[in-house]
């Protein structure tokens, strides 16, 4: 199965800052990548899909990038309600479905 | 709204059996694969299996496959998860899912895609 590493494990930030967090496949996945941000006692929210693609109604200071293996998700300018658990995901055809293990964001 | 809303949390002792319930307010949940999905007490996400309910079309994890059974009732637009015999390692916040009707692909075994719609979950505790 592939891996997906995220890093870093956890990220203190300031409202406003700019936050980065990276998710490493095991194997080339192409673009076949979503990010997901759950909040403490709730259902995951997808975020991104196809590795930069935004789902509709998320906010346009969330970014993603990458293909291959390595993927980033841009928070800019972080607001209050962007405070919580991002997981990656990764869906390429020639391995089970995988998530990454969780970046947790919390105020600084 | 489109919406998954699932059944209550479950408290049960080992070896007790247990169903639970995610259920689609949408016209096509029929037309969408559902998939379940296991989040174990401040850990990450693991996908158990998909069900397609028009047909009951079910794909199962390696993982999970012989631990649960997921069945669906399109005339009630709903999913479910059984177990026969819960263990304590059960203990865990259950989410059913719906597979994004963009670049997905299902093939005898699995589907692959993303989540674009999420149940509320339920939370599940088996005591031993």
């Amino acid at each position: 199965d592939i891996q997906l590493t995220q890093s870093p494990f956890t990220l203190s930030a300031s409202v406003g800052d700019r936050v980065t967090i990276t998710c490493r496949a095991s194997q080339y996945i192409n673009n076949w990548l979503a990010w997901y941000q759950q909040k403490p006692g709730k259902a995951p929210k997808l975020l991104i899909y196809k590795a930069s693609s935004v789902e509709s109604g998320v906010p346009s200071r969330f970014s993603g990038s990458g293909s291959g293996t390595e993927f980033t998700l841009t928070i800019s300018n972080l607001q209050p309600d962007d405070f919580g658990t991002y997981f990656c995901q990764q869906y390429n055809s020639y391995s089970p479905l995988t998530f990454g293990g969780g970046t947790k964001v919390d105020m600084k | 709204e489109v919406q998954l809303v699932q059944s209550g949390a479950e408290v049960k002792k080992s070896g007790e059996s247990l169903k639970i319930s995610c259920k689609g307010f949408e016209n096509d949940f029929s037309n969408s694969w559902i998939a379940w999905v296991r989040q174990m007490p401040g850990k990450g996400l693991d996908w158990m299996g998909f069900i397609h309910p028009y047909d009951s079309d079910t794909k199962y994890s390696p993982s999970f496959q012989g631990q649960v059974t997921i069945s669906a009732d399109k005339s009630t637009n709903t999913a479910y998860l059984h177990w026969s015999s819960l263990k304590a390692s059960d203990t865990a916040m259950y989410y059913c899912a719906r597979l994004g009707q963009l670049d997905f692909f299902c093939s005898t075994t699995s589907c692959y895609g993303f989540f674009d719609l999420w149940g509320q979950g339920t939370m599940v505790s088996v005591s031993s």
